[in-house]
Order: structure tokens, then sequence, then C-alpha cells
């Protein structure tokens, strides 16, 4: 079956390190996604990619970076992690087109000391 | 700009109570698409339904309902005899039709007590 996954699950830091959550995709799709999740914001859009070579900033994107070199993986890095960045990391991917919905990863959560 | 404003920040009922989870959103946008993802206590999230903004007809499926109004710019979620399986985070989401920016809700931690 299609799946989508993130590595690690856990991941504890320290500040100024750099960081780099995996995500890896065997829906083939196109468009993929990273978000993070804290408490009382929901889910805020920090980079997308609609194929491979292509990247996009989202809402959050500050302290963070994404490329996507092949269809089924968009690794995120944390260039200098910052207390700021502990929260919980999603990946999600979907297929073109704004009506369809997006599938999520089981998630990481990150730690920064 | 976009918004999702689900005002209810927890919501607690006792089994076979029905609930009505709130959601309001802003958009310019004349095409858009309305979401409902649930997040149990494991951590996943679940697609539950999509409605585009030419469709305002309500949906349901077994006990659960979906009430679209662009009128009011609403699309609120109901449970109708709530089950203990239906604890979790409800998030709301909202996204234009000329981009792939999806706007999400704060989310609605629903707890249904036995």
């Amino acid at each position: 079956d299609a799946e989508i996954t993130q590595s690690p699950r856990h991941k504890i830091t320290e500040t100024g390190r750099q960081v780099t959550l995996a995500c890896h995709q065997t829906w083939n799709h196109n468009n993929m996604f990273w978000y993070r999740q804290d408490l009382g914001h929901g889910l805020r859009l920090i980079h997308y990619s609609y194929g491979v070579q292509d990247t996009n900033k989202g809402e959050v994107s500050d302290g963070y970076s994404v490329s996507r070199s092949n269809t089924e993986d968009l690794p995120l890095t944390l260039e200098s992690a910052a207390s700021s960045q502990t929260s919980v990391y999603f990946c999600a991917s979907s297929t073109g087109g704004p009506y369809n919905e997006q599938f999520f990863g089981p998630g990481t959560r990150l730690t920064v000391l | 700009a976009q918004k999702v404003t689900q005002a209810q920040t927890e919501i607690s009922v006792v089994e076979k109570e029905d609930v009505t989870l709130d959601c309001v959103y802003e958009t310019r946008d004349t095409t858009y698409y309305l979401f409902w993802y649930k997040q149990p206590p494991s951590g996943e999230l679940v697609f539950l339904i999509r409605r585009n903004s030419f469709d305002e007809q309500n949906e349901i499926s077994g006990r659960y309902s979906w009430n679209f109004q662009k009128s009011t710019s609403s699309f609120n979620f109901t449970i109708t005899a709530s089950q203990v399986v239906d604890s979790a985070v409800y998030f709301c989401a909202l996204r234009g039709g000329n981009n792939n920016d999806m706007r999400f809700g704060a989310g609605t931690r629903l707890t249904v007590k036995p």
C-alpha cells in the first residue's frame, strides 16, 4: 500500500545545530508539504513543492529550507535550530490541484534544547 | 488573506450527545475549497471531507454531517450520537482556488465521556 513516512519520529537536538527531517512518500504525488503544529496555532505551512526542483515558501519559512531532487522525498532542514522551532512537524502529499486532499505522515516531534 | 477560525478551543460532551464544531472562514477567492481533518490521540491526521465553494449541498456520512453556508462563511461539522472514539482534535482548513497554500484553523479538541 502507498504511504507517507517520516523519520525520525522523535528528535532532541541542541540550539545551533543543523537538523534534517526526512519525508518519503510512495503515492507518486507531485505535491509535497511541510507543516508545523503548535498549540493554539493549528498547522502552519513551512514549505511546499509542486514537483522535482520546485520549492516554495509557506507562511512560516524563516529558518527552514527544503530541496526536491526526486518525486518521493522532501527533506526539511533547520539550518541552525532554535528553541522556537520545538514543535511537531508533519509532512503531507497530494495530487495536483487545490481540490485534492492532502495525505499526512505520522509526524516528527522535535525538541530543541 | 485567507483565515480560518475555530472559536471553540475545547468541547466536552457525554456519550450519545450531539455536538457541533464551528468553522468560520475568510477568503477573497471566488473559488475555494474547505476541508475537515481529524487528529485522534495517536497523532495522525485523517481526512474527513472536502467541499468546493460552488457546492453548498450539505453532506451526511453516517453519524457525521456538514453544513456549508456561504452567506455566513461557515462550514460546521456535527456529530450525532457521539461516541468515545470520536474524541480527537478536529481541524477545519481552507485552500484558495489558485494555489496550494492550505490554511488550518487552530483546532477544536473534542472529548466524549462515557
